[in-house]
């Protein structure tokens, strides 16, 4: 089975500062892996995705993702934040393949002035 | 930009009362997917929809559930008899590709149902 699990509900940072959402994965073949965001009353939104090509994924808004397998890590950063970043993020996994997204509980993105 | 769209946006039902939920994917996918995420729990998903039939559904996805494509357009969830537990937002999602490989999937803003 597959799974995500991703640490802290809620991660506060300063404008200007670094992002860091961790998200850690399980998974028994090799794993696609996507980050999701969501904003106040909207769908899910794909940031970006890692299908088993480079391990450093750039998405959309300056946020990327490093696939690390050792680690069993998929954390997203983005190097400067934004008022704008304000979200909630979602990992989640697949396999190849096969249809079903399994998604963490998703980490709530606080930016402030 | 092509999205998803859902209907209601919100909707609160007494328990017992059957509920569907709308969806309108975009034109030209063929995979249809229903997930619903209970307040402060995970993102789940329910069911798939491809040519016309459920091609995968979770355990949630018990007979009180059922999926429907009744016009080539839209895109139902009907809970038959809601009960508490089914309070949740409801997301539509859909996809175009007809390989397989990166589900990249358009969700909709969802649907929240509060069950009293």
């Amino acid at each position: 089975a597959q799974s995500v699990t991703q640490l802290g509900s809620h991660v506060s940072v300063s404008e200007g500062a670094l992002v860091l959402l961790r998200c850690n994965y399980s998974s028994s073949v090799p794993p696609y892996l996507f980050w999701y965001v969501q904003y106040p009353n909207q769908g899910l939104q794909l940031l970006l995705k890692y299908t088993s090509a480079a391990t450093l994924v750039k998405g959309i808004n300056g946020f990327e993702a490093e696939f690390k397998k050792s680690e069993t890590s998929f954390h997203l950063t983005k190097p400067s934040a934004h008022m704008s970043d304000a979200a909630e993020y979602f990992c989640a996994v697949s396999r190849a393949g096969f249809q079903k997204l399994v998604f963490g509980t998703g980490t709530r993105l606080l930016v402030s002035p | 930009e092509p999205e998803v769209t859902q209907t209601p946006s919100h909707q609160v039902t007494q328990m017992g009362q059957e509920v569907i939920l709308r969806c309108v994917p975009i034109s030209n996918h063929l995979y249809f997917y229903w997930y619903r995420q209970i307040l402060g729990q995970k993102v789940e998903f329910l069911v798939s929809f491809y040519n016309n039939e459920i091609s995968e559904k979770s355990e949630i996805f018990d007979d009180q559930f059922s999926v429907e494509r009744p016009d080539g357009s839209n895109f139902t969830l009907k809970i038959r008899s809601t009960k508490l537990e089914d309070s949740a937002m409801y997301f539509c999602a859909s996809r175009q590709t007809t390989t397989s490989g990166a589900n990249v999937l358009t969700f909709g803003a969802g649907s929240r149902l509060t069950v009293l």
